[in-house]
């Protein structure tokens, strides 16, 4: 079965622009989580979402960020007028049921934002 | 404040030594999760133990054991007979079940280098 996909792997932009980063989950997977990690970091929390819920933002850096999640599948993060420390690792991570339990959160490869 | 702390940046362990990755967590919640996961440097994410708060035993998997001591609010990750392919980061990760929403919140991490 396929795994946590992301596209692009990689994506190199000027600063002020936009990107958008693709995650598609495993189907079935009512979790779904972004995370970003700068080189040789930690996973900073940006986004979760569960099911029909409305989304966790906690983890935004600012109002540049944000994320939808169409049909409780696929996610875009967007990225406005990106900022070279915005450059990162940009993961995504989906677990089957969400709540409290021992399922591991499966992730994706990344994309590797690089912001000129 | 950190919800997750890992204060050890770099490990290093001889080859076929046990080793003890540090983690402590902060949570008011009753009713959370405990995680580890392994980052070699390929950037995959790989899944290596999980202990719920209300398990009474300390969990197993392999050469991998979670020393929970839920008073102390720590999960220290155990690694036995240290293997060089055990060298990479190594995260822990925390997701709460009543005010964190259940979304997974990771530690900065621990890199751990085994020596031959």
């Amino acid at each position: 079965g396929a795994g946590v996909s992301q596209s692009p792997s990689n994506k190199v932009t000027e600063k002020g622009k936009d990107v958008e980063l693709r995650c598609d989950p495993i189907s079935g997977h009512t979790a779904l989580y972004w995370y970003r990690q700068s080189l040789g970091q930690g996973l900073e929390f940006l986004i979760y979402f569960q099911g029909n819920s409305a989304p966790d933002k906690s983890g935004l850096p600012s109002d540049r960020f944000s994320a939808e999640r169409t049909g409780g599948s696929v996610s875009t993060l967007t990225i406005q007028r990106t900022q070279q420390e915005d450059s990162a690792v940009y993961l995504c991570a989906s677990n089957p049921l969400g709540g409290l339990r021992a399922d591991t959160q499966y992730f994706g490869p990344g994309t590797r934002l690089t912001v000129l | 404040a950190q919800k997750i702390t890992q204060t050890q940046p770099g490990m290093f362990v001889q080859e076929k030594e046990a080793v003890t990755l540090d983690c402590t967590y902060d949570t008011s919640d009753q009713s959370y999760g405990l995680f580890w996961y392994k980052q070699p440097s390929s950037g995959e994410m790989i899944f290596l133990i999980y202990q719920g708060s209300y398990d009474e035993q300390n969990a197993t998997e392999g050469r991998y054991s979670l020393n929970f001591q839920k008073a102390r609010k720590s999960a220290n990750l155990v690694i036995s007979a240290s293997q060089l392919g055990d060298s990479a980061m190594y995260f822990c990760a925390m997701r709460e079940g009543d005010t964190g929403g259940f979304k997974t919140i990771f530690g900065a991490g621990t890199r751990l280098f085994v020596k031959a």
